[in-house]
């Protein structure tokens, strides 16, 4: 499968500041990837499909204003959580389709602690 | 209702013991079926994955998929405690779609 290499993996910052997250597809050119919050003992909860060469598709209820997605490149998608506050903090997780209909890898994984 | 509903947790277990997690999902969609596991603030990583109704084993592990049921589950035999960890179930209708997760077990085996 892919390798997908996310960071950085831990960040604080300020509130009203801005954040972006990386995530590259080190091995696999990686025209979709996808990206997941997570909160503590919750489970992954798809915020948005990130496209390469087009918009992103956000899911319901996810703000396109505050997660700006670009996928600029088929190795790499960035995340930048825009004007953030202290609810914005969680575990941001990116994810690329690899392997036909069943290989997801996963990148490690961002913690993302607003203050 | 959630798409897929996840059962039970948190569990504890002594070593050695056989381990039974479990999925309910609802979209009648969903055609491949996958276990992951996620250790603490890392990211999740494949352990078993099916296509369709059926038995896979590899190892310590098997997985099961009743589509008619809506039902898929995860055994480990001769549980460890490395094995200590979240385990969350993941489904897809195919066609690299993102993944429905349910909301995880955390599992604990004792020594």
């Amino acid at each position: 499968g892919a390798v997908v290499s996310q960071h950085p993996s831990r960040v604080i910052c300020k509130s009203g500041t801005s954040v972006k997250i990386e995530c590259r597809s080190l091995d696999f050119q990686a025209t979709t990837m996808f990206w997941y919050r997570q909160f503590p003992k919750k489970s992954l909860m798809l915020m948005a499909t990130s496209n390469e060469g087009s918009k992103a598709t956000y899911e319901q209820g996810v703000e396109k204003d505050k997660f700006l997605i670009n996928h600029a490149s088929l190795t790499l998608s960035t995340l930048t959580v825009t004007s953030a506050h202290p609810e914005d903090s969680s575990f941001y997780i990116c994810s690329v389709p690899d392997r036909g209909d069943y290989g997801y890898t996963f990148g490690s994984g961002t913690r993302l602690t607003v203050v | 209702q959630k798409e897929v509903e996840q059962d039970p947790g948190p569990l504890s277990v002594p070593e050695g013991a056989i381990v039974s997690l479990n999925c309910t999902y609802s979209n009648s969609a969903f055609q491949y079926f996958m276990w992951y596991r996620q250790y603490s603030r890392k990211g999740p990583e494949l352990l078993m994955y099916t296509y369709s109704s059926g038995n896979k084993e590899d190892g310590r592990f098997t997985a099961q998929v009743d589509k008619s049921s809506k039902y898929i589950s995860l055994f480990i035999r001769d549980s460890q405690p490395s094995d200590s960890a979240t385990y969350l179930c993941a489904m897809s209708a195919g066609g690299r779609r993102a993944l429905t997760f349910g909301s995880g077990t955390r599992l604990q085996v004792q020594p």
